[in-house]
């Protein structure tokens, strides 16, 4: 099974910064990983899939990078809505996993 | 509008069982296939299972943690997508949420649309 790690667990930053967030595949996922930003009571709600594509309707300051192991996300101008908790999760086969998750705190 | 729709969340007993069903709308569901996801209290997301549609075969796969114990179906003629959970333990309490697959080719799924959730709480 596929071990999905991410970096850091928490994350405090300013409106206005670029926040990077990392997700590490045990084995090569190839492209099939997707992040998702969950906020307190509700669902997750998908940003970006096959690592760098943005999903309809998410602000363009969300972007998606790697392949194979290696993947982050980036805010490029934290916004004080950008608080929450972050999921990568792989789709490359199944089981299906998730990372642990990043929490982002505004300052 | 897409809408997923989760209920019969519930307190139970450890050993019992539940079904939960995820009610869809606002596409034509027998097109889609359907996950299961949990959370529980405090901690992250766990991916529970997922049902293929009828294109794809509709068969089923499962998390080792619920596999044996847990049975996920869709009944196409009313949209609604099912958790049939046996043996319950404590560490099902969680809240269980559906979502919609999207998928290219057939074998690689993410998920676009979720359901609010429903709670399922296993105590004694």
């Amino acid at each position: 099974d596929i071990q999905m790690t991410q970096s850091p667990s928490t994350l405090s930053a300013s409106v206005g910064d670029r926040v990077t967030i990392t997700c590490r595949a045990s084995q090569s996922i190839r492209s099939w990983l997707a992040w998702y930003q969950q906020k307190a009571g509700e669902p997750p709600n998908l940003l970006i899939y096959q690592a760098s594509a943005l999903q309809s309707g998410v602000p363009s300051r969300f972007s998606g990078t790697g392949s194979g192991t290696e993947f982050t996300l980036t805010i490029s101008s934290l916004q004080p809505d950008d608080f929450g908790t972050y999921y990568c999760q792989h789709y490359s086969t199944f089981p299906l996993s998730f990372g642990g998750g990043t929490k982002v705190e505004i300052k | 509008e897409v809408e997923l729709v989760e209920s019969g969340g519930s307190l139970v007993q450890p050993g019992q069982s539940l079904r939960l069903a995820c009610t869809a709308s606002g596409f034509n569901f027998a097109d889609y296939g359907m996950t299961w996801v949990r959370q529980a209290p405090g901690k992250g997301l766990e991916w529970v299972g997922f049902v293929r549609s009828r294109l794809y075969g509709g068969t089923i796969e499962y998390a080792a943690s619920v596999k044996g114990r847990f049975s996920i179906s869709r009944d196409d003629s009313v949209g609604i997508a099912f958790v049939q959970m046996n043996y319950l333990e404590t560490e099902d309490t969680a809240v269980y949420y559906c979502g919609r697959g999207l998928t290219v080719s057939g074998a690689k799924y993410y998920f676009d649309r979720w359901g609010q959730g429903t709670l399922v709480t296993v105590s004694s």
